[in-house]
């Protein structure tokens, strides 16, 4: 059982060039998301998804783009990155959705991407 | 606009000693709190959940609390261990009618040594 399970750990980029990031949980949860933390600042919400199929915009989608076509995989896309783009990323998933009543995130170990 | 700040932003104490991090919120309408020990490299985990009718709940060396009143919560953690070195995030929930969000603290870098 592992969890959450994100790849690459690291990832290094030059401006303007395309990655995606994986995520796969193994625990069933209709509920996925995006995660950004920056140093100084809180856990910021990029993209959501509800279920198999579902996105939906967080608090910071500009630049992001994601999928959810399996239940147990969510991928993130950046199309062009930028250096503002430089960030710990974290997959996370729950049994209900984390906009109801705050329910356990699992998280994954995250992917340090930086810009350059 | 909702807010969570926690204090102190980092602490050093000796393996052995109590400590005290404080999570203190302007979120509208309140719905719970959840405490998460994120160590380095690593995602967060959940440690312990608040809510509004709960005053105090321990989990092991773990004792959170949280008044309502004055919006603030703490994490109180007793007999420190160098495995508790980690950063402690404090998640505050907020709900109006069927919708809810969640607000991150930016974290208490908690680092306990020998």
């Amino acid at each position: 059982n592992a969890g959450v399970t994100q790849t690459p750990k690291f990832r290094v980029l030059k401006t303007g060039q395309s990655m995606t990031l994986l995520c796969a949980q193994d625990m069933n949860h209709e509920y996925m998301y995006w995660y950004r933390q920056d140093p100084g600042m809180g856990l910021r919400l990029i993209h959501y998804s509800v279920g198999e199929g579902t996105t939906a915009k967080g608090e910071v989608p500009d630049g992001y783009n994601v999928s959810r076509l399996k239940k147990q995989n969510f991928l993130l896309g950046l199309e062009s990155a930028a250096p503002s783009q430089t960030s710990v990323y974290f997959c996370a998933s729950s049994y209900v959705q984390g906009e109801w009543g705050n329910p356990p995130l699992h998280f994954g170990n995250g992917t340090r991407l930086t810009v350059t | 606009k909702n807010q969570v700040e926690q204090s102190p932003q980092s602490l050093i104490i000796l393996e052995g000693k109590n400590c005290t991090l404080q999570c203190n919120y302007t979120v509208s309408p309140f719905s719970n709190l959840r405490w998460y020990k994120q160590d380095t490299g690593r995602g967060p985990v959940s440690l312990t959940i608040m809510t509004f009718s709960e005053n105090t709940k321990s989990n092991g060396r773990y004792t959170a609390t949280l008044d309502a009143d004055t919006k603030q919560s703490s994490l109180h953690i007793t007999a420190s261990q160098l495995s508790d070195s980690a950063s402690y995030i404090c998640v505050v929930s907020s709900r109006a009618g069927t919708a809810s969000k969640l607000t991150f603290g930016t974290g208490t870098r908690l680092q306990v040594t020998l």
